[in-house]
């Protein structure tokens, strides 16, 4: 597709259950990030992925969350024993460097219930 | 639903009028400075960005302001349209710093006719 598409666009799933949010960058670019925004505030970031490897996961707030990009192209961002504290939008961010404009994706909404 | 920005500081102007929404940032150390619009539901899309060896910047309809001395930024908009209604956030970064950026809290820009 033209842009970062990201799926679902809305998630609801109980506290304590697993969760996987799926990335599909722009093709050919090779930096990914996830961010995480709460409501009323700007995106936090998440993880950057530059090909295959993650970069930098500073931002993953616990040993739940976990990021995958097996082929340096689709990434899935995961979620373990999900709380309610997790409900946020997931946001995923592409560029065809890590130094050039990041494009968003309409990013996930995530609901735990 | 819910929507980004619902408990952000709202700025109101009539349409034609322009538009000044102010950010402060946090890193001195930053050199990378970006302003983001988000519509309701959607993901940020950059509007213009700013490196610090300059201290204006202009667009089409759009010039962002940066004064290091005070680490304030500014996006003014020209002729403001209702289609420019939106949550508007500024970000920080380091050049070389793979987008892993940092968002102010956001400010709501409601036009109207």
């Amino acid at each position: 597709g033209a842009g970062v598409s990201q799926t679902p666009s809305n998630k609801v799933t109980e506290k304590g259950k697993y969760v996987e949010l799926r990335c599909d960058p722009i093709s050919g670019h090779t930096a990914l990030y996830w961010y995480r925004q709460s409501l009323g505030q700007g995106p936090e970031f998440l993880i950057y992925f530059q090909g295959t490897g993650a970069a930098d996961d500073s931002g993953l707030p616990n040993d739940r969350f976990f990021a995958v990009r097996p082929e340096g192209s689709v990434s899935t961002l995961k979620i373990q024993r999900t709380e309610r504290g997790d409900s946020a939008v997931y946001l995923c961010a592409s560029s065809s460097d890590g130094n050039t404009e990041a494009f968003f994706g309409q990013g996930t909404r995530l609901t735990v219930v | 639903g819910e929507s980004v920005g619902l408990h952000l500081p709202t700025l109101s102007v009539q349409e034609g009028d322009n538009s000044i929404i102010n950010c402060a940032y946090s890193n001195s150390a930053s050199d990378y400075f970006i302003w983001y619009k988000q519509e309701s539901g959607k993901g940020p899309q950059f509007i213009i960005d700013i490196r610090s060896n300059m201290d204006k910047r202009q667009g089409q309809r759009v010039t962002v302001l940066l004064n290091k001395t005070v680490k304030h930024l500014s996006l003014q908009i020209a002729a403001t349209q209702p289609g420019d209604s939106a949550v508007y956030f500024c970000a920080e970064s380091s050049i070389g710093g793979y987008n892993k950026l940092i968002f102010g809290a956001g400010t709501r820009l409601a036009v109207h006719p």
